[in-house]
């Protein structure tokens, strides 16, 4: 299984509503990550999780909250989001440091399309 | 300019046609790594060449890293319709840590049947 799935694949929320996005990979990888796409533009790192534990959070507004309850699950909360937070949202994992070759390699989900009213 | 620049931002050729884009970075890496996004989808990792390396093939994919230069450039031989998509090169700096990827501006590029 090289599967990341996502959930919701679309979600609409207004700027007073908290939801959750969702994240999960059953390939055994120890690193998880969160990255924003905006039309037209690269991926850019929002956080990432090591073993479980926050290891990069890139300066990411609190409105944006991160979970990793598990070595499988990822999750995104998004509390009083702004219309300018609409965007793709992906997440992606990958081998930890001490696995042989390829641990680099990300492996991403479908992602979840955000719409912010 | 942001790490991880590519040119040209859009590339429109036949099918069978070759298909070479560009990718200039501004740190020292450890790797770099092309990716291929079909519009709007997740992104799906092509090849990846460490800092020692000069060449890499996979496929129909020649992969070049100069890292003199700081660039490297991805040939698509033989185009076919299907390999219409975005494509990225994303690197990890050396200091920083294999997970802190950076991604490229991007190439599109349309293969026209």
């Amino acid at each position: 299984d090289t599967e990341v799935t996502q959930t919701p694949k679309h979600l609409v929320m207004g700027m007073t509503n908290k939801k959750s996005l969702k994240c999960e990979q059953h390939m055994g990888h120890r690193a998880m990550y969160w990255y924003k796409q905006k039309a037209k533009k690269p991926p850019e790192l929002m956080f990432v999780y090591s073993y479980e534990k926050l290891s990069i959070n890139e300066s990411v507004p609190s409105r944006f909250s991160p979970e990793c309850p598990n070595s499988s699950l990822l999750n995104l909360h998004l509390h009083a989001l702004q219309p300018e937070d609409s965007a793709l949202y992906l997440c992606a994992s990958s081998q930890d440091r001490r696995a042989p070759a390829r641990q680099e390699t990300q492996y991403f989900g479908p992602g979840t399309r955000l719409l912010v009213l | 300019s942001q790490q991880g620049e590519e040119d040209p931002q859009a590339l429109s050729i036949q099918e069978g046609e070759n298909a070479t884009m560009n990718c200039s970075y501004k740190t020292s890496i450890n790797n770099l790594q092309w990716y291929r996004q079909n519009s709007g989808r997740g992104l799906v990792h092509l090849i990846l060449i460490r800092s020692n390396e000069r060449e890499k093939h996979s496929g129909r994919l020649r992969v070049t890293l100069d890292t003199s230069k700081k660039s490297s450039s991805l040939l698509i031989t033989a185009s076919r319709a299907a390999d219409t998509a975005s494509y990225f090169c994303a690197t990890a700096p050396r200091s920083g840590g294999y997970q802190k990827v950076t991604f490229g501006t991007g190439t599109k590029l349309q293969v026209i049947p």
